[in-house]
């Protein structure tokens, strides 16, 4: 059972907004950055969002991230066939010890 | 680009020790930090244990008795070995670059335990 909460599973059709939530205990997610994964299918996991809101190089902008408090949003908007994935949150607890979410899966209609 | 490429056995028998490695290019092993991470068949991801260039580690505590993390400068990588495995270990294990998140990743290496 992670610590951080995400959605089992999300969806929506093409060209549509979606959001993924990701909600901490213990502070976790007030205290430190959140980071956001992709996985698609068979493949590694890929940083889509570090440090809450900040795009790594070659991320396009349909994708953001956002927190306020213990909670963290992952958007996505004019969505496509190949953002269908699997979605990680992560960020830290008080020792520096990783943390992740369980993961949700976005289905693209 | 930084690169990394786990390598090691796909098969362990019950009990006996899993070994990877993971080896870096494109950049130096000598800055930041290296983890390993593993994704066991259709389940999220579980982060095994981190190492510094100068050989410092930090431990999932639920696998710390059982994890060790190694590095090598000089061959510019970094090694994991778990022993008395179990089924439950049998997982797809990622090596992934550390900086303030997990920005380089592996392409993961499938281990099945099995006898």
């Amino acid at each position: 059972q992670s610590v951080l909460t995400q959605p089992p599973a999300v969806s929506a059709a093409p060209g549509q907004k979606v959001t993924i939530s990701c909600s901490g205990i213990n502070s976790n997610l007030d205290d430190h950055f959140v980071s956001w994964y992709q996985q698609l299918p068979n493949t590694a996991p890929k940083l889509l969002i570090y440090e809450d809101d900040k795009r790594p190089s070659g991320i396009p902008d349909r994708f953001s991230g956002s927190k306020s408090g213990t909670s963290a949003t992952l958007g996505i908007t004019g969505l496509q066939t190949g953002d269908e994935a699997d979605y990680y949150c992560g960020t830290w607890d008080n020792s520096l010890r990783p943390l992740f979410g369980g993961g949700t899966k976005l289905t693209v209609l | 680009q930084v690169q990394l490429q786990e390598s090691g056995p796909g098969l362990v028998k019950p009990s006996e020790t899993l070994s990877l490695t993971c080896s870096v290019s494109g950049g130096s092993i000598s800055s930041y930090y290296w983890s390993w991470i593993r994704q066991p068949p259709g389940k999220g991801l579980e982060w095994i244990g981190y190492i510094e260039y100068n050989g410092r580690t930090i431990y999932n505590p639920s696998l710390k008795s059982r994890v060790t993390i190694s590095v090598d400068t000089s061959k510019n990588q970094f090694s994991l070995n778990l022993t008395s495995v179990a089924a439950a270990d049998t997982a797809t294990y990622y090596c992934a670059r550390v900086r303030g998140s997990f920005d380089y990743w592996g392409q993961g290496a499938l281990v099945t335990v099995s006898a």
